[in-house]
């Protein structure tokens, strides 16, 4: 099955910096890529995804890239603010498919 | 996007009883859900995919005996945890698409579980 690793595990950056978060995957077949932020004790919240047929995705702050040949999407969020703290996962699935969960990245934005 | 809603939030329940929680997608009809169980500080483990008039089908390791899913409406699902063990406390969060093509997934609020 799908295996998705995610780096690093912990991300403090100053408030304004960039922030990147890394993911590599195993099934080839995979082809559509999410992202989600999580707040402690809430549900997981889509910020931005990405499917096979497409290198980069931007969204404001937020950008995703993709490289099907290596095998791994990355996760880009510029001018960071302290609402953006919390922790973020990334995922893979094929179609329709089971959403296979990266082992996530506390992201700490200090002032 | 499409809301899909969870019950309860919380429970607490004592060892060797059995705990039911509900995931309703409220706007769009389901013909899949997937429950998930996200333990402090780790990531979400998918435990099983729900199939509504059919059987789930449960991930390596989960036991179908333990974690009853029931999927008998299109916007219904229900885990059903049974004789549960202090081991069994954590966050279990259902979740569903609303076009089974384009892959976003939509969650529930979570529901977090403690067996005492």
């Amino acid at each position: 099955g799908e295996n998705v690793e995610q780096h690093p595990s912990t991300l403090s950056v100053q408030e304004g910096d960039s922030a990147v978060i890394k993911c590599t995957y195993s099934d080839s077949a995979s082809n559509y890529f999410p992202w989600y932020k999580q707040e402690l004790g809430k549900r997981p919240q889509l910020i931005i995804d990405i499917r096979s047929n497409v290198g980069e995705k931007k969204d404001q702050r937020i950008a995703v890239t993709l490289n099907k040949t290596a095998k791994h999407f990355s996760l880009h969020i510029t001018e960071t603010q302290p609402e953006d703290s919390a922790v973020y996962f990334c995922a893979a699935s094929k179609g329709g498919n089971k959403l296979t969960f990266g082992t996530g990245t506390q992201l700490k934005v200090e002032l | 996007g499409a809301v899909v809603s969870q019950h309860p939030s919380w429970v607490i329940c004592k060892s060797g009883t059995s705990v039911k929680i509900e995931c309703r997608s409220l706007d769009f009809q389901a013909t899949t859900m997937f429950w998930y169980r996200q333990f402090p500080k780790q990531s979400l483990m998918l435990m099983a995919t729900s199939n509504e008039g059919s059987k789930a089908t449960y991930e390596q390791g989960v036991e179908k005996d333990k974690f009853l899913i029931n999927h008998a409406s299109l916007t219904l699902s229900t885990l059903t945890v049974t004789s549960a063990h202090p081991e069994d406390s954590s966050f279990y969060i259902c979740s569903a698409r609303a076009h089974s093509n384009t892959g976003e997934l939509f969650f529930g609020e979570g529901s977090r579980l403690t067996v005492l």
